[in-house]
Protein backbone atom coordinates (compact mmCIF):
# COMPACT_ATOMS: atom_id res chain seq x y z
CA UNK A 1 0.00 0.00 0.00
CA UNK A 2 1.31 3.28 -0.34
CA UNK A 3 0.49 6.59 1.37
CA UNK A 4 1.23 10.51 1.16
CA UNK A 5 1.39 12.34 4.17
CA UNK A 6 1.04 16.22 3.41
CA UNK A 7 0.66 17.96 7.12
CA UNK A 8 0.21 21.76 5.95
CA UNK A 9 -3.57 21.91 5.56
CA UNK A 10 -3.30 25.52 4.75
CA UNK A 11 -0.49 28.26 3.93
CA UNK A 12 -0.19 31.66 3.18
CA UNK A 13 2.43 33.11 0.92
CA UNK A 14 3.38 37.08 -0.39
CA UNK A 15 3.25 37.80 -3.72
CA UNK A 16 6.60 37.23 -5.24
CA UNK A 17 8.28 35.21 -2.30
CA UNK A 18 9.10 31.55 -2.95
CA UNK A 19 7.19 28.95 -0.88
CA UNK A 20 7.72 24.90 0.07
CA UNK A 21 4.70 22.68 0.08
CA UNK A 22 5.95 19.57 2.20
CA UNK A 23 4.97 16.55 1.03
CA UNK A 24 6.08 12.57 2.81
CA UNK A 25 5.20 9.10 1.04
CA UNK A 26 5.25 6.04 1.97
CA UNK A 27 5.60 3.08 -0.61
CA UNK A 28 6.88 -0.48 -0.82
CA UNK A 29 7.77 -0.14 -4.35
CA UNK A 30 10.89 -0.28 -5.85
CA UNK A 31 9.98 1.89 -8.70
CA UNK A 32 7.49 4.50 -8.46
CA UNK A 33 6.75 8.36 -9.66
CA UNK A 34 5.94 11.39 -7.41
CA UNK A 35 3.53 14.31 -9.10
CA UNK A 36 2.55 17.74 -7.47
CA UNK A 37 -1.07 18.87 -8.84
CA UNK A 38 -2.74 21.58 -8.52
CA UNK A 39 -6.61 22.43 -8.42
CA UNK A 40 -8.19 25.58 -8.52
CA UNK A 41 -11.65 26.64 -7.16
CA UNK A 42 -12.44 25.44 -10.89
CA UNK A 43 -12.14 21.57 -9.95
CA UNK A 44 -9.59 20.41 -12.20
CA UNK A 45 -6.76 19.11 -11.30
CA UNK A 46 -3.73 20.83 -13.35
CA UNK A 47 -0.34 18.44 -13.48
CA UNK A 48 2.78 20.92 -12.66
CA UNK A 49 5.78 18.07 -12.43
CA UNK A 50 6.84 14.54 -12.24
CA UNK A 51 9.96 13.22 -10.19
CA UNK A 52 10.58 9.26 -10.92
CA UNK A 53 11.91 7.34 -8.36
CA UNK A 54 15.34 6.57 -10.24
CA UNK A 55 16.10 10.02 -11.70
CA UNK A 56 19.06 11.65 -10.32
CA UNK A 57 18.33 15.43 -10.89
CA UNK A 58 15.31 17.17 -8.74
CA UNK A 59 12.40 18.03 -11.54
CA UNK A 60 11.96 21.36 -12.58
CA UNK A 61 8.82 22.64 -14.64
CA UNK A 62 9.06 26.61 -15.17
CA UNK A 63 8.49 28.10 -11.36
CA UNK A 64 8.16 24.40 -9.98
CA UNK A 65 10.70 22.44 -8.48
CA UNK A 66 10.62 19.16 -6.70
CA UNK A 67 12.85 18.53 -3.64
CA UNK A 68 13.09 14.94 -3.85
CA UNK A 69 14.81 13.34 -1.05
CA UNK A 70 14.50 9.12 -1.09
CA UNK A 71 15.94 8.20 2.13
CA UNK A 72 13.78 10.43 3.94
CA UNK A 73 10.70 9.93 1.87
CA UNK A 74 10.29 13.79 1.03
CA UNK A 75 9.20 15.02 -2.31
CA UNK A 76 8.40 19.02 -1.31
CA UNK A 77 7.16 21.10 -3.95
CA UNK A 78 9.25 24.31 -4.37
CA UNK A 79 7.19 27.69 -5.70
CA UNK A 80 9.32 30.41 -6.97
CA UNK A 81 7.90 34.13 -7.07
CA UNK A 82 4.53 33.33 -6.18
CA UNK A 83 1.90 34.47 -8.12
CA UNK A 84 -1.79 35.43 -7.24
CA UNK A 85 -3.00 33.03 -9.61
CA UNK A 86 -1.18 30.15 -7.66
CA UNK A 87 -3.56 30.34 -5.31
CA UNK A 88 -5.56 27.09 -5.25
CA UNK A 89 -5.09 23.38 -3.38
CA UNK A 90 -2.37 21.82 -3.77
CA UNK A 91 -1.66 17.50 -4.03
CA UNK A 92 0.75 15.48 -3.57
CA UNK A 93 0.44 12.06 -5.47
CA UNK A 94 2.63 8.77 -6.35
CA UNK A 95 1.76 6.08 -8.45
CA UNK A 96 3.64 2.60 -9.19
CA UNK A 97 3.74 0.63 -12.04
CA UNK A 98 0.99 -2.65 -11.75
CA UNK A 99 -1.85 -3.52 -14.05
CA UNK A 100 -3.76 -0.37 -13.44
CA UNK A 101 -1.62 2.53 -12.65
CA UNK A 102 -3.77 4.20 -9.31
CA UNK A 103 -3.11 7.59 -8.19
CA UNK A 104 -2.73 7.54 -4.62
CA UNK A 105 -3.02 11.42 -3.57
CA UNK A 106 -2.23 13.10 -0.36
CA UNK A 107 -5.28 15.33 1.37
CA UNK A 108 -3.94 18.25 -0.19
CA UNK A 109 -2.19 21.70 1.33
CA UNK A 110 -4.69 25.09 0.63
CA UNK A 111 -2.18 27.53 -0.91
CA UNK A 112 -3.26 31.60 -0.52
CA UNK A 113 -1.21 34.13 -2.66
CA UNK A 114 -1.21 37.35 -0.95
CA UNK A 115 -0.93 40.75 -2.91
CA UNK B 1 -9.63 23.43 -22.60
CA UNK B 2 -8.16 20.25 -20.64
CA UNK B 3 -8.60 17.95 -23.54
CA UNK B 4 -10.59 15.60 -21.63
CA UNK B 5 -14.48 17.10 -21.33
CA UNK B 6 -17.02 16.17 -18.48
CA UNK B 7 -20.74 17.09 -18.22
CA UNK B 8 -22.65 17.71 -16.69
CA UNK B 9 -20.53 20.39 -14.78
CA UNK B 10 -23.23 20.44 -12.12
CA UNK B 11 -25.74 17.84 -11.32
CA UNK B 12 -28.53 17.42 -8.37
CA UNK B 13 -30.41 14.44 -8.16
CA UNK B 14 -33.21 12.64 -5.72
CA UNK B 15 -31.89 9.40 -4.29
CA UNK B 16 -34.72 7.71 -6.80
CA UNK B 17 -33.22 9.04 -10.24
CA UNK B 18 -31.39 7.47 -12.90
CA UNK B 19 -28.31 10.09 -14.11
CA UNK B 20 -25.38 9.51 -16.06
CA UNK B 21 -21.97 11.25 -15.63
CA UNK B 22 -20.06 11.39 -19.14
CA UNK B 23 -16.38 11.87 -19.65
CA UNK B 24 -14.58 12.56 -23.22
CA UNK B 25 -11.10 12.65 -24.09
CA UNK B 26 -9.61 13.07 -27.24
CA UNK B 27 -6.08 12.64 -26.57
CA UNK B 28 -5.26 9.29 -28.03
CA UNK B 29 -4.89 7.80 -24.04
CA UNK B 30 -5.54 4.51 -23.80
CA UNK B 31 -6.87 4.49 -20.01
CA UNK B 32 -9.80 6.51 -18.32
CA UNK B 33 -10.45 6.83 -14.60
CA UNK B 34 -13.33 7.75 -12.16
CA UNK B 35 -12.13 9.53 -9.12
CA UNK B 36 -14.32 10.65 -6.23
CA UNK B 37 -13.68 13.70 -4.44
CA UNK B 38 -15.37 14.29 -1.27
CA UNK B 39 -14.97 16.80 1.55
CA UNK B 40 -12.29 16.73 3.34
CA UNK B 41 -10.89 13.11 2.23
CA UNK B 42 -8.22 12.14 0.04
CA UNK B 43 -9.28 11.37 -3.83
CA UNK B 44 -10.34 8.29 -4.46
CA UNK B 45 -9.99 5.79 -7.51
CA UNK B 46 -13.26 4.38 -8.50
CA UNK B 47 -12.85 2.82 -11.67
CA UNK B 48 -10.21 2.38 -14.15
CA UNK B 49 -10.64 0.82 -17.87
CA UNK B 50 -7.47 0.26 -20.18
CA UNK B 51 -8.07 -0.39 -23.73
CA UNK B 52 -11.63 -0.42 -23.18
CA UNK B 53 -11.44 -2.77 -20.75
CA UNK B 54 -12.54 -2.62 -16.55
CA UNK B 55 -8.91 -3.41 -14.93
CA UNK B 56 -9.89 -2.10 -11.76
CA UNK B 57 -12.98 -1.71 -8.97
CA UNK B 58 -12.40 -0.32 -5.76
CA UNK B 59 -14.93 -1.76 -4.00
CA UNK B 60 -17.44 0.54 -5.40
CA UNK B 61 -20.69 0.41 -4.52
CA UNK B 62 -23.45 -1.21 -7.66
CA UNK B 63 -25.56 2.09 -7.14
CA UNK B 64 -22.37 3.12 -9.65
CA UNK B 65 -22.27 1.24 -12.71
CA UNK B 66 -19.63 2.68 -15.42
CA UNK B 67 -19.74 2.18 -19.01
CA UNK B 68 -16.63 2.33 -21.39
CA UNK B 69 -18.00 2.11 -25.38
CA UNK B 70 -14.82 2.98 -26.66
CA UNK B 71 -11.02 4.61 -25.44
CA UNK B 72 -12.56 8.03 -25.72
CA UNK B 73 -15.50 7.51 -23.76
CA UNK B 74 -15.99 7.01 -20.42
CA UNK B 75 -19.36 7.05 -18.37
CA UNK B 76 -20.61 6.67 -14.84
CA UNK B 77 -24.60 5.90 -14.76
CA UNK B 78 -25.87 6.53 -11.29
CA UNK B 79 -28.68 4.85 -9.70
CA UNK B 80 -30.55 5.11 -6.08
CA UNK B 81 -27.74 7.22 -4.78
CA UNK B 82 -27.42 8.34 -1.19
CA UNK B 83 -27.01 11.82 -0.11
CA UNK B 84 -23.27 10.71 1.18
CA UNK B 85 -22.23 10.31 -2.42
CA UNK B 86 -22.56 13.83 -3.11
CA UNK B 87 -18.78 15.20 -4.67
CA UNK B 88 -16.84 16.17 -7.15
CA UNK B 89 -16.35 13.34 -9.72
CA UNK B 90 -13.42 13.68 -11.87
CA UNK B 91 -12.41 12.08 -14.71
CA UNK B 92 -8.96 11.38 -15.66
CA UNK B 93 -7.17 9.51 -18.40
CA UNK B 94 -3.32 8.82 -19.52
CA UNK B 95 -1.66 7.17 -21.84
CA UNK B 96 -2.81 3.20 -21.01
CA UNK B 97 -2.49 2.02 -17.33
CA UNK B 98 0.35 0.11 -17.54
CA UNK B 99 3.87 0.95 -16.39
CA UNK B 100 5.38 4.50 -14.98
CA UNK B 101 5.27 7.62 -17.02
CA UNK B 102 6.12 10.67 -16.47
CA UNK B 103 3.28 12.37 -18.69
CA UNK B 104 1.21 12.47 -15.68
CA UNK B 105 -2.83 11.95 -15.98
CA UNK B 106 -5.25 14.81 -17.52
CA UNK B 107 -7.57 15.53 -15.45
CA UNK B 108 -11.45 16.50 -16.50
CA UNK B 109 -13.07 19.82 -14.53
CA UNK B 110 -15.30 16.94 -12.70
CA UNK B 111 -18.62 17.24 -12.43
CA UNK B 112 -20.37 18.45 -8.57
CA UNK B 113 -22.81 15.90 -7.57
CA UNK B 114 -25.07 16.75 -4.76
CA UNK B 115 -28.02 13.68 -4.01
CA UNK B 116 -31.19 15.03 -2.16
Amino acid sequence: AQKITQTQPGMFVQEKEAVTLDCTYDTSDQSYGLFWYKQPSSGEMIFLIYQGSYDEQNATEGRYSLNFQKARKSANLVISASQLGDSAMYFCVITSPGSARQLTFGSGTQLTVLP
Amino acid sequence: ETGVTQTPRHLVMGMTNKKSLKCEQHLGHNAMYWYKQSAKKPLELMFVYNFKEQTENNSVPSRFSPECPNSSHLFLHLHTLQPEDSALYLCASSQDATGLANYGYTFGSGTRLTVV
